[in-house]
């Protein structure tokens, strides 16, 4: 079953702050966060298990609530290059097949 | 590290005829490549599971015959659209996992775009 990213779509001023939120009804293994320029494959930004993590990434950062099958991906002081689609892809098993949200336009803005 | 690489990067085919599509990973061996497909504006969608050497696992409602997929090496994947339509018409990107062991990360090539007129 497709996880629930919001907000589909956000725009923002160069040095704001975001978030990404992507929620799932079925048990998750791990959670995956990429990007995708348009016309572009998507680019991998990080993965996180079971068991409730956080991580980060230069300005990215995100966590995992597993209890709630839900993560978030942080955005801070965004730059003009933080522009694209953001994906989540979520594992409900060790078999790495995943299944996507429907992705959140992120456009940021000088 | 962890490139992988699609051939040829666009494609306009009449329709019925057949289309191959690659895709390698350069830099490290892969023992499991996806196949997806992405509409305009949608997510991706996953076509099938190839691992080397063995048949590959296809989602419910792609056609095997229609969509045939190779997984010969560890570093090479192909796709075969055959007797295309027009409605075959999309972008296809191929994601591959490092045999290394590791978090699961796909790495993607930089997609096909395949227009069938």
């Amino acid at each position: 079953q497709q996880p629930v990213q919001s907000p589909q779509a956000v725009i923002l001023r160069e040095g704001e702050d975001a978030v990404i939120n992507c929620s799932s009804s079925k048990a998750l293994y791990s959670v995956h966060w990429y990007r995708q320029k348009h016309g572009e494959a998507p680019v991998f930004l990080m993965i996180l298990l079971k068991g409730g993590e956080q991580k980060g990434h230069e300005k990215i950062s995100a966590s995992f609530n597993e209890k709630k099958q839900q993560s978030s991906l942080y955005l801070t002081a965004s730059q003009l290059s933080y522009s694209g689609t953001y994906f989540c892809g979520t594992e409900q098993s060790s078999n790495y097949q995943l299944i996507w949200g429907a992705g959140t336009k992120l456009i940021i803005k000088p | 590290g962890a490139v992988v690489s699609q051939h040829p990067s666009w494609v306009i085919c009449k329709s019925g005829t057949s289309v191959k599509i690659e895709c390698r990973s350069l830099d490290f061996q892969a023992t499991t490549m996806f196949w997806y497909r992405q509409f305009p504006k949608q997510s991706l969608m996953l076509m099938a599971t190839s691992n080397e050497g063995s048949k590959a696992t296809y989602e419910q409602g792609v056609e095997k015959d229609k969509f045939l997929i190779n997984h010969a090496s560890l570093t090479l994947s192909t796709l075969t659209v055959t007797s295309a339509h027009p409605e075959d018409s999309s972008f296809y990107i191929c994601s591959a996992r490092s045999i290394r062991e590791g978090m699961g990360e796909q790495y993607f090539g930089p997609g096909t775009r395949l227009t069938v007129t």
